[in-house]
């Protein structure tokens, strides 16, 4: 199984500026097929389901703001929210889809 | 509307055994790889199985292997999961999630708002 080790556990992070939550994988995610990295981040907010914010580990989703940016390559990637906004304040979650089983990362909570 | 609900969770016994619905509408459920995922008293997400857009392919988590069985029914763009010989560690929040790649898994772009499952 792949691993995914997310880090830190939890953030705080004054409104307006950056906030960086770290992934790792224990074995490249990097597709030799298309040249994709398999990763994708979701924003949780208790009460509410996961919000799929980054796929192929840099490609935003429909609608979300540009603010949150994803990086990286093979088995380190980031997540990068440029300017925090109170409305960011939540739990994030990496996952890898490169095989199965799919693995998520242990979660960031990001707070203010 | 893009829609998914959950229904069919509860309270059981260990050993016990329940049934997961997820109701798709807004979509063709057979159109998409389809995944439940849950959720963990300790804020964790687990993915525990996937099915693919024939029904040809199913992937479970080891834990879930034996134990578990996804499928679906798509004449009724139903989702379900079959759970037996549930154990305390199956606690959490089920969710199906739809993965929003064809040919590919690519991540999940539309979620339930998920049925509870409590296994003491």
């Amino acid at each position: 199984d792949i691993v995914v080790t997310q880090s830190p556990d939890s953030l705080a992070v004054s409104l307006g500026e950056r906030a960086t939550i770290t992934c790792r994988s224990s074995r490249t995610i990097l597709s030799d097929s298309n040249n994709k990295n398999f990763l994708a981040w979701y924003q949780y907010k208790p009460g509410q389901p996961p919000k799929l914010l980054i796929y192929w580990a840099s490609t935003r989703a429909s609608g979300v703001p540009d603010r949150f940016s994803g990086s990286g390559s093979g088995t380190d990637f980031s997540l990068t929210i440029s300017s925090l906004q109170a409305e960011d304040v939540a739990f994030y979650f990496c996952q890898q889809y490169y095989n199965s089983p799919i693995t998520f990362g242990g979660g960031t909570k990001v707070q203010v | 509307e893009v829609q998914l609900v959950e229904s069919g969770g509860g309270f059981v016994q260990p050993g016990g055994s329940l049934r997961l619905s997820c109701t798709a509408s807004g979509f063709p459920l057979s159109d998409y790889y389809m995944s439940w995922v849950r959720l963990t008293p300790g804020k964790r997400l687990e993915w525990v199985a996937n099915i693919k857009q024939d029904g040809s392919r199913r992937y479970y988590v080891g834990s879930a292997k034996d134990r578990f069985t996804i499928a679906r029914d798509d004449a009724r763009n139903v989702l379900t999961l079959q759970m037996n010989g549930l154990r305390l560690d199956d606690t959490g929040l089920y969710y199906c999630a739809r993965d929003h790649g064809t040919d590919t898994w690519m991540g999940y772009d539309r979620w339930g708002q998920g049925t509870q499952v409590t296994v003491s």
